[in-house]
């Protein structure tokens, strides 16, 4: 059972577009999701997370991402895409009880074109 | 503030061979990771400590592969004796402690085994 998909391997935009990478869960119970980004060669980087509260939760680089519970999703968008944004995504998920483990998806490369 | 620190960066092996990554957290993280990443199965978790105790040892990966806590600041991934599959990139990740705190990656550990 995949607990997290990413439905886009690849996406494409031009620099100043906006964007959204597409995250979907499927549990019913608590969960804790966030998304990372990796650059090449490099390892995760933390942006946002959501447990409980605002379903629309801010992160670093004018990145936000939104729950919900009745589409199961939770979508990264940015408004204006840079260059130095492509990367890989990856949303993950923890579900109660057992917090202390991630499930990731399998990513999404987000390429940024001048 | 020093971030994870990941030892060697890159890491080419014989068959056969026993390779040991190294791994530093994050001063005063209690929670210490080791994920695998590969193209086709994406992030695996391999084990998880916390306060040195091991508290995951991701079940598919226990034959070959042993981590350990020696202290608080220093854990190493031993795998024994490698095999051509084991090639990939090897995550190492550290927490606070609490169960939905942000995990902080290093760079990775970069293997192949010919």
């Amino acid at each position: 059972t995949q607990t997290v998909s990413q439905s886009d391997a690849h996406v494409t935009v031009f620099e100043g577009d906006s964007v959204e990478l597409r995250c979907n869960y499927s549990y019913g119970g608590s969960i804790y999701l966030s998304w990372y980004i990796q650059h090449h060669g490099r390892g995760l980087q933390f942006l946002l997370k959501y447990y409980s509260g605002n379903p629309v939760v801010q992160g670093v680089n004018g990145f936000e991402a939104e729950f919900s519970k009745s589409d199961s999703s939770f979508h990264l968008r940015k408004a204006s895409v840079h260059w130095s944004d492509s990367a890989v995504y990856f949303c993950a998920a923890s579900i109660w009880p057992n917090y202390n483990v991630l499930y990731f998806g399998s990513g999404t490369k987000l390429t940024v074109e001048p | 503030d020093a971030g994870v620190t990941q030892t060697p960066r890159h890491e080419v092996a014989e068959k056969g061979q026993t390779i040991i990554l190294k791994c530093e957290p994050v001063s005063g993280h209690n929670d210490l990771f080791w994920y695998r990443q590969t193209k086709i199965q994406g992030l695996e978790l391999l084990s998880y400590f916390r306060s040195k105790s091991l508290m995951e040892d991701g079940g598919a990966f226990k034959d070959r592969f042993k981590a350990e806590m020696l202290n608080s600041s220093f854990s190493t991934l031993k795998i024994q004796p490698t095999e051509p599959k084991d090639s990939a990139v090897y995550l190492c990740a550290s927490r606070l402690g609490a169960n939905q705190d942000t995990q902080y990656f290093g760079p990775g550990t970069r293997l192949l085994v010919l």
